[in-house]
Parts: structure tokens; sequence; C-alpha cells
């Protein structure tokens, strides 16, 4: 099936500081999604992205559509301690697949 | 953006028993999907749900699984006869478009 390599696997930074993750595809994907997921719950939405080249904001987030369509990348600028915890990037092939491929995602811890 | 809900929040079985989870999606949602993650990997697709009939399943959504809408309203997920690797959290997904999925918190399933 399809796989999307996510990376780094785990990130240690400093309060303020801005985190940078990305997750690539050996194939296409029409829709990339990125999702926070905190310990004993599920993943929140954080940015959709729907065409190759999409550059989308949401607050302190930013997240880009690769115009190769296999890849996404995912910033946070300046972290704050509510920032900690595991972000996956999921993709969906379109046509007749429905699912979401996941990555296996980024645990991002801040140091005070 | 309103919540999927899903109960319950914990289900103990035994192995060989059945077990039925439940979510409750938002009104406008029309795709349904359930997902489930194994302790410390990433989320797996099993089924996608439309028009009240599978679109597209998974290949871990075997012969034990089964879905259904029977109400218009709740969208569950029975596992005929557990065995111990279906331990896991399940994840209901629900959305008004395919390629944005919005997902419950989660149903952790341990079996005996």
């Amino acid at each position: 099936g399809q796989q999307l390599n996510q990376s780094p696997q785990s990130m240690f930074i400093q309060e303020g500081e801005d985190v940078s993750m990305n997750c690539t595809s050996s194939s296409i994907f029409n829709t990339w999604l990125w999702y926070k997921q905190d310990p004993g719950e599920g993943p929140v939405l954080l940015i959709a992205l729907y065409k190759a080249g999409e550059l989308t904001s949401n607050g302190r987030l930013t997240a880009q559509f690769g115009i190769t369509r296999k890849d996404s990348f995912l910033n946070i600028s300046a972290s704050i301690p509510s920032d900690v915890g595991i972000y996956f990037c999921a993709g969906r092939s379109g046509g007749g697949a429905d699912g979401l491929t996941f990555g296996k995602g980024t645990h991002l811890i801040i140091q005070p | 953006e309103p919540e999927v809900t899903q109960t319950p929040s914990h289900q103990v079985t035994q192995m060989g028993q059945e077990v039925i989870l439940r979510c409750v999606p938002i009104s406008n949602h029309l795709y349904f999907y359930w997902y489930r993650q194994i302790l410390g990997q990433k989320v797996e697709f099993l089924v996608s749900f439309y028009n009240n009939e599978i679109s597209e399943k998974s290949e871990i959504f075997d012969d034990q699984f089964s879905v259904e809408r029977p109400d218009g309203s709740n969208f569950t997920l029975k596992i005929r006869s557990t065995k111990l690797e279906d331990s896991a959290m399940y994840f209901c997904a629900a959305g008004a478009r395919k390629d944005t999925q919005y997902f419950g918190p989660g149903t952790r399933l341990t079996v005996l």
C-alpha cells in the first residue's frame, strides 16, 4: 500500500523556537491534511490542503502542498507549551480512494 | 466545527466476544469512516461509508468487521469475534466532503 515518510520522528525544542516537519511519498496525493494528537485523544485537524502549490496558514501554523503532489510540510512559528503533542500528516490519493494514509507522526517536545 | 462523538470511551471484552462501537457524526456530514490506532503506532484506515453503503475498505477490514448506520444518525462498527490483536484505539471520522475528515475522541478497545 501507499506509505508516507514523515520526519523528523521527534523534536526537542525550546519554547519560542520555530518548528518544521515534512512528509514525502513515492506516489501522488490529491489532498494533504495535518493533524495534532494529544495523548488519549483523537487527531484534531489543523490544516487541509487541496491543490498542488497551495500554502495555507492557521494562526502560527503554515502548511504547503508540494508542487509534485508527493510532499507537504508543516511549520509552527514561535512555539508555545501547548504545541506539545504528536503531529501527523495524512494524504488522500483521490478517485475512488476515500481512506487517509497517515504518516508515523512527529513527536514535538518543548523544553522549558 | 462541531464535534464527532463516540461511545463508549473504553470497552473491555473477552476474546471471542462481539463488540459494537458507536459514533455520532455531525448532522451535515455525509462521509463516514473508521480508523484504528494500535498503541504507539500510526492511524490506519479501516472502512469508508457513504450513501448507506461501504465505499472503500482496507485489508484490515475482514469478515469479522461490519458497519452500519441503521437510524440515519449513529454509525456503528461491529467486531463479531474479537481477537487479542484487535486491541487498539478505534476512531470514527466524518465530513461533509471526502477530503476533509474530522475525528472523534476514540474508543479504547481492550481484548483480554
